[in-house]
């Protein structure tokens, strides 16, 4: 089954540091799409960055960027600079083919709390 | 919003009833989705539609229909009601498929009693 991975249930930085959420995922296409998604206290599901599979330059929005290691299946997001509005739950997600669909498989979350 | 009505925003339902719960977008977009998400489990795909008429199973479709009679709305139907369904639901849309960003509705969360 194709999978995807958040090895760490819970994160904290201090304000204005950086912090890196890992994620490794598991498919067998030769291109596919990655996602970091954020979902704040509000409970609103946020999209923080997408990476396609074939492009070989990591994907950054502006504070967020991702370190995308494709051999060894690794797709971790770096928060620069951190924000305490950055204090959310970020999950990695991964699209899979199942069935001859495409599906949204996502991680079980990290919760980030960013300190003052 | 993201362009994503879902109502109600809180439910408490016995064990047995049934309820529909609502979804509805604006921006004429062809992919709807339903997600679950329970406490460190991450969100889980129950159902979802690529355009009006057409729905497939997602990775827990078990208690839970669809239908898609109308490109705006997508609505989740309990057919009977368990305490294993108390979740937070998730109605998603996007233009193409889930390779795009998907835009979530603010939630639906659901208590079987």
């Amino acid at each position: 089954a194709q999978t995807v991975t958040q090895s760490q249930p819970e994160m904290s930085v201090q304000e204005a540091e950086t912090v890196t959420l890992s994620c490794t995922y598991d498919t067998s296409e030769s291109n596919y799409y990655l996602f970091w998604y954020k979902q704040p206290p509000s409970r609103q599901m946020i999209l923080v960055i997408r990476q396609e599979a074939y492009k070989q330059q990591n994907a950054t929005e502006n504070r967020f960027s991702v370190n995308f290691q494709k051999a060894a299946k690794s797709f971790s997001l770096k928060i620069s600079d951190s924000q305490l509005g950055d204090t959310a739950m970020y999950f990695c997600a991964s699209v899979i083919t199942q069935g001859g669909s495409e599906k949204l498989v996502f991680g079980k979350g990290t919760k980030l709390t960013v300190n003052p | 919003n993201a362009g994503v009505t879902q109502t109600p925003k809180f439910q408490v339902l016995k064990t047995g009833q049934s309820m529909t719960l609502q979804c509805a977008q604006d921006m004429n977009h062809e992919y709807m989705s339903w997600y679950r998400q329970d406490p460190g489990m991450g969100l889980r795909l129950i159902h979802y539609s690529v355009g009006a008429g057409i729905t497939d199973q997602g990775e827990v479709p078990n208690g839970y229909n669809v239908s898609r009679s109308t490109t705006e709305d997508f609505p989740l139907r309990l057919l009977s009601a368990a305490p294993s369904q108390t979740s937070v639901y998730f109605c998603a849309r996007n233009r193409t498929g889930p390779a795009y960003e998907q835009y979530f509705g603010p939630g639906t969360r659901l208590t079987v009693t």
